[in-house]
């Protein structure tokens, strides 16, 4: 079945430090997508990524960026020079097509906190 | 931002009442989802929808049911509410064409079953 593992539950930085949220997932599907969504403390789901499985070219948007590793079935968001800002919980998102279904697998979420 | 309202946003009701929450979209994406956010559990699907009238159950689907008569309103029922129900309910909507664009999520409803 699919799924999703975001080991870290809970992460505290201080301001500046760069961070690394991991994601594992597992499929037996050979096309598929993975997904990163933020969630800040006001509540509403925030799109921040979208990558197809032949897609393996790391992603940077600022200071975001992401590392998709296909051997390692890893898809992992760090967050450079972190803010105050960047206090949320983060989920990762894999795609499931068995059975025939067309839905996305979510992991629990890691809360990051970021310490002035 | 993606066209997507729920309503009620907060509801507070008695166990053993009829529950309706409501999503509607903008965006006439073919696309629509309902889940439910816990503590511990983070985002788990209740059912969905993948055109009008066509709808599939979920992880979670039991004590819940959907309809979807028309393109831009999924609404999602809990026939006798439980306390176990009290979350917090998103709807998301993705794919003019294929299910793996992007989902878009609502603002969510709080509700909590006395």
């Amino acid at each position: 079945a699919q799924k999703v593992t975001q080991a870290q539950t809970e992460i505290s930085v201080v301001e500046k430090e760069d961070v690394t949220l991991d994601c594992v997932y597992e499929t037996r599907d050979t096309t598929y997508y993975l997904f990163w969504y933020k969630q800040p403390p006001s509540g509403e789901l925030v799109f921040l990524i979208r990558r197809n499985s032949f897609d393996e070219q790391n992603e940077i948007s600022g200071r975001y960026s992401w590392n998709f590793q296909k051997s390692t079935s890893s898809f992992n968001f760090t967050i450079t020079a972190s803010q105050v800002v960047d206090s949320a919980v983060y989920f990762c998102a894999l795609s499931d097509s068995q059975d025939g279904s067309e839905k996305l697998v979510f992991g629990k979420g890691t809360k990051l906190t970021v310490n002035p | 931002d993606a066209g997507i309202t729920q309503s009620p946003r907060h509801k507070v009701t008695e166990t053993g009442t009829p529950v309706t929450l409501r999503c509607h979209q903008t965006e006439n994406h073919r696309y629509m989802y309902w889940y439910r956010q816990d503590p511990g559990h983070g985002l788990r699907l209740i059912h969905y929808s993948y055109g009008v009238k066509d709808t599939d159950k979920g992880e979670v689907s039991d004590g819940y049911s959907v309809s979807r008569s028309k393109t831009e309103d999924f609404l999602l029922t809990l026939e006798s509410a439980t306390s176990s129900q009290t979350s917090v309910y998103f709807c998301a909507i993705s794919g003019r064409g294929s299910a793996w664009e992007t989902q878009y999520f609502g603002p969510g409803t709080r509700l909590l079953v006395l």
